[in-house]
């Protein structure tokens, strides 16, 4: 019954590499979100997408870009990783944008990046 | 001050114990979810709210709108109920709160 995938559960990668992080929902949704999670932070909106090539910065997008090419897939890439992205990556999708209409978000088992 | 507090930060209860966790906002809202998160990082929603009280097993949440606070309550808590819940406000994106860790022991 999985809804929204990540494609990797942990990721090591080395300072200054590129890392994409890729998302699959499988429920036709529009809206698509990358958030990171720091402890004592909560989750933190890097990018959403409200339709296929369509991208919205978030609250911190530096050092980010996304891609949305497909409407069921959400790439969050890292252009030159540093170690402050270390953290927790998840992935969310909604049907209908968020604060026009209550819907339920459905989120990914999130991918644990670390950056050495 | 963040725009989603909640509390405590930490809570560790006895199985069966009954369990209350906060959420205030300063914001406007449209909906009020609350989330559950188990070790390895997957998310779960348990409730979206935008008004009075919803209960699904053993779990009930409540929100006062004109006081900008919600509440999940755990009846009977067992130890597998142990998990970080977070609280999250839906305005123009979802604003989560910093989570509740919860350990329930045997």
């Amino acid at each position: 019954d999985v809804k929204v995938t990540q494609s990797s559960r942990y990721l090591v990668k080395r300072t200054g590499e590129k890392v994409f992080l890729e998302c699959v929902q499988d429920m036709d949704h529009e809206n698509m979100f990358w958030y990171r999670q720091d402890p004592g932070l909560g989750l933190r909106l890097i990018y959403f997408s409200y339709d296929v090539k369509m991208k919205e910065k978030g609250d911190i997008p530096e050092g980010y870009s996304v891609s949305r090419e497909k409407k069921e897939r959400f790439s969050l890439i890292l252009e030159s990783a540093s170690t402050n992205q270390t953290s927790m990556y998840l992935c969310a999708s909604t049907t209908y944008r968020l604060g026009l209409m209550n819907t339920e978000a459905f989120f990914g088992q999130g991918t644990r990046l670390t950056v050495v | 001050k963040n725009e989603v507090e909640q509390s405590p930060q930490n809570l560790t209860a006895q199985e069966g114990e009954f369990i209350t966790i906060n959420c205030s906002y300063s914001v406007g809202i449209s909906a009020l979810h609350w989330l559950q998160q188990h070790p390895g990082g997957g998310i779960v929603s348990l409730f979206m709210l935008s008004s009075g009280k919803k209960k699904h097993g053993r779990l009930i949440a409540t929100i006062n709108i004109q006081e900008k606070h919600s509440s999940l309550h755990i009846t009977a808590s067992h130890p597998r109920d142990s998990a970080v819940y977070i609280c999250a406000v839906e305005s123009s994106t979802l604003v989560f709160g910093a989570g509740t860790i919860l350990r329930v022991k045997s």
